[in-house]
């Protein structure tokens, strides 16, 4: 089964970038990685998605190296309004079509 | 184009009672997922369906729980014989085609079991 482990919290300042990785070996091969954003009491946000080496849209980016057993989301010059937990979502690759998030990282965003 | 939506948004049940949730996906949509979350914790996926079939249900208690999405209406998750430990966020997600596609989440329905 995929396992997924990110750290559990961050701490940043308002106008740094933030990176955010995600490990999550033995993932299926064909699907794609992709991130969330929670805030309390609503449902997870979509960010950003990936199959593999670097994506950007508006508001981050996302690193895949080639063995695709991490993935990392930058979030340039956060605000405090990017307080947050952030989640990175992958298949399983048992031959399943089980989705597996990550533990979660708590962002606090400090002026 | 709307979201996805779910109701109720909050739910209170008795020990004993059922629970239904609904989910309609976005237009268009014919891939659904369920995911739970206690309480301080994070997501863990219940089970994905097409319209009419269930996919995969892997991560679904195979007692008490049930999902069916219908080839017209809603999604529904059932939950027999609550119990206090059924006390979470149940969020659903859709997405356009293969379950390869982005999946787009709904705000959840918040479950209470006294």
């Amino acid at each position: 089964l995929a396992k997924t482990t990110q750290p559990i919290s961050m701490d940043s300042y308002e106008g740094q970038e933030v990176n955010i990785t995600c490990s999550h070996n033995n993932i299926a091969t064909n699907d794609y990685i992709t991130w969330y954003q929670q805030f309390p009491s609503q449902g997870p946000r979509f960010i950003i998605q990936g199959y593999k080496t670097k994506v950007t849209n508006e508001v981050a980016s996302l690193f895949i190296p080639a063995d695709r057993k991490s993935s990392t989301l930058s979030l340039p010059r956060v605000s405090l309004s990017d307080t947050a937990v952030y989640y990175c979502l992958v298949a399983d690759t048992s031959g399943t079509y089980k989705y597996i998030f990550g533990t979660g990282t708590r962002l606090k965003v400090l002026a | 184009n709307a979201g996805v939506m779910q109701n109720p948004r909050h739910l209170v049940r008795r020990r004993g009672q059922e629970a239904r949730l609904r989910c309609s996906p976005m237009k268009g949509h014919s891939h659904v997922y369920w995911y739970r979350q206690l309480p301080e914790e994070g997501l863990k996926f219940m089970v994905y369906l097409q319209k009419e079939n269930i996919i995969d249900e892997s991560g679904m208690p195979k007692e008490r729980f049930s999902a069916e999405f219908p080839k017209e209406g809603p999604s529904i998750l059932r939950i027999q014989q609550v119990v206090r430990g059924d006390s979470a966020a149940y969020f659903c997600a859709s997405s356009p085609r293969v379950n390869t596609d982005t999946q787009y989440f709904g705000p959840g329905t918040r479950l209470t079991v006294l």
